[in-house]
């Protein structure tokens, strides 16, 4: 799987939308980028996955540039529950290969 | 809505004791794994289950055993537990192993070993 690049920490003020960065710039035609959050100490939590096209649904919206190189997570309006680690990941589309979690990206939703 | 649910959530073993931690999901998923974190660390897998009656090795293998026992459960066992493998354990599911379908975390067992 291609690896995947994020900023170790965020802060974002409540309220307002936050943006996760992921750079992932030897990612392959047939890989999908997912994006996982882990608050703490529960189990990971899906958010949202996507190949090529932008895609929303009613936790985040995803936002995959043209050569599929980076890619942006974005809540559009967070709240101090979305504090969480968040893992950007690119997985192959067939086969049996396990998610890869890297250190992700520590957001802190700050009142 | 259980989902995926591990058992027990809490444990602490001395070294050299053995231990099975279990998992089980509602879900009617094919696939189940078996992932460690350690502290400020990503998730490793240990050893998935793409269906019924198969196992594979994952990341981090070694010192663990595993059975899926039928489609709903998935244990993971360590037979002489050592102080490196205290940690967080967490199971997952999904319906298929293929990239396009996202996977249950159960809400882990932390375990350890003195």
């Amino acid at each position: 799987d291609a690896k995947t690049t994020q900023p170790p920490s965020m802060d974002c003020a409540e309220g307002r939308a936050a943006n996760l960065p992921c750079n992932h710039s030897t990612i392959s035609g047939n890989e999908y980028v997912y994006w996982y959050r882990q608050i703490h100490s529960q189990g990971p939590q899906y958010i949202i996955h996507g190949l090529k096209n932008n895609e929303t649904n009613e936790m985040a919206s995803l936002i995959i540039t043209e050569d599929r190189k980076s890619s942006t997570l974005i809540l559009p309006h967070a709240t101090l529950r979305d504090t969480a680690v968040y893992y950007c990941i690119v997985r192959v589309l067939s086969g049996n290969t396990p998610l890869v979690f890297g250190k992700g990206t520590r957001l802190s939703v700050i009142a | 809505n259980a989902g995926v649910t591990q058992t027990p959530k809490f444990q602490v073993l001395k070294t050299g004791q053995s231990m099975t931690l279990q998992c089980a999901q509602d879900m009617n998923h094919n696939s189940m794994y078996w992932y460690r974190q350690d502290p400020g660390m990503g998730l490793r897998l240990i050893y998935y289950s793409a269906s019924e009656g198969t196992t594979d090795k994952g990341e981090v293998p070694n010192g663990y055993n595993v059975s899926r026992l039928n489609k709903r459960e998935f244990s993971l066992r360590l037979e002489s537990a050592a102080p490196s493998q205290t940690s967080v354990y967490f199971c997952a599911s999904t319906q298929q192993s293929g990239a396009n379908q996202p996977q249950h975390f159960g809400d882990g067992t932390r375990l350890s070993i003195l």
